[in-house]
């Protein structure tokens, strides 16, 4: 299994500019986590879907972040327009109980 | 609502020595407990979790990690630390319930020494 699969590994953008963040979870796994981390502020819950359903989006800072799952095998996290502070690391994680398999991360950097 | 304390944020340990890393948890009933660890620039990987049985459990490269319901602790252990255990630890409390959200702690960072 090739674990979950997140794309690019590093972006760097100017702000303003619009940053999508891509993920493929494990197969048949139906729950999917987007979580971005920060010094100051650590691992943070952005949103989850649950068979491609948003459950929880209460995480999302403010209305520049979206996400999307249009199928169990992809999601996509968006920043419209980015800022400086939303550089951080984001983390995609998926399961199938409880037990999260988090991919490799896409670090952000917002000029 | 669960949440995580891990009350050190940093340790310094000597290749070699054994280490206890704290976890004390937040919920009402007894939780899913996962540890994590994740070293510079990688995701997180799984040490273990514990679920329910056995109150001892163990994970991979060594970890064990014992729940204490009378302590609301779970915390991780490793008899002989090995350089390349230096990295950042995270726990993490789960409902029992539909809802699969992790609360994470804030993290210990490990530091080993030679």
């Amino acid at each position: 299994d090739a674990g979950v699969i997140q794309s690019p590994r590093h972006e760097v953008t100017e702000m303003g500019q619009e940053v999508t963040l891509r993920c493929k979870p494990i197969s048949g796994h139906n729950s999917l986590f987007w979580y971005r981390q920060t010094m100051m502020r650590g691992l943070e819950l952005l949103i989850y879907f649950n068979n491609n359903v948003p459950i929880d989006d209460s995480g999302m800072p403010e209305d520049r972040f979206s996400a999307k799952m249009p199928n169990a095998s992809f999601s996509t996290l968006k920043i419209q327009p980015s800022e400086p502070r939303d550089s951080a690391v984001y983390f995609c994680a998926s399961s199938r109980v409880n037990e999260q398999f988090f991919g490799p991360g896409t670090r952000l950097t917002v000029l | 609502a669960q949440s995580v304390t891990q009350p050190d944020i940093h340790i310094t340990v000597s290749e070699g020595a054994s280490l206890e890393l704290r976890c004390n948890y937040s919920y009402g009933a007894t939780p899913y407990l996962f540890w994590y660890v994740q070293s510079p620039g990688q995701g997180l990987q799984l040490l273990l979790k514990y679920f329910s049985g056995d109150t001892l459990v163990q994970g991979i490269k060594g970890f064990e990690a014992e729940f204490k319901r009378s302590q609301s602790s779970f915390n991780l252990r490793k008899p002989s630390v090995h350089w390349s255990d230096a990295a950042e630890y995270f726990c993490a409390v789960g409902a029992r319930s539909n809802d699969y959200k992790l609360s994470f702690g804030a993290g210990t960072t490990v530091t080993v020494r030679a």
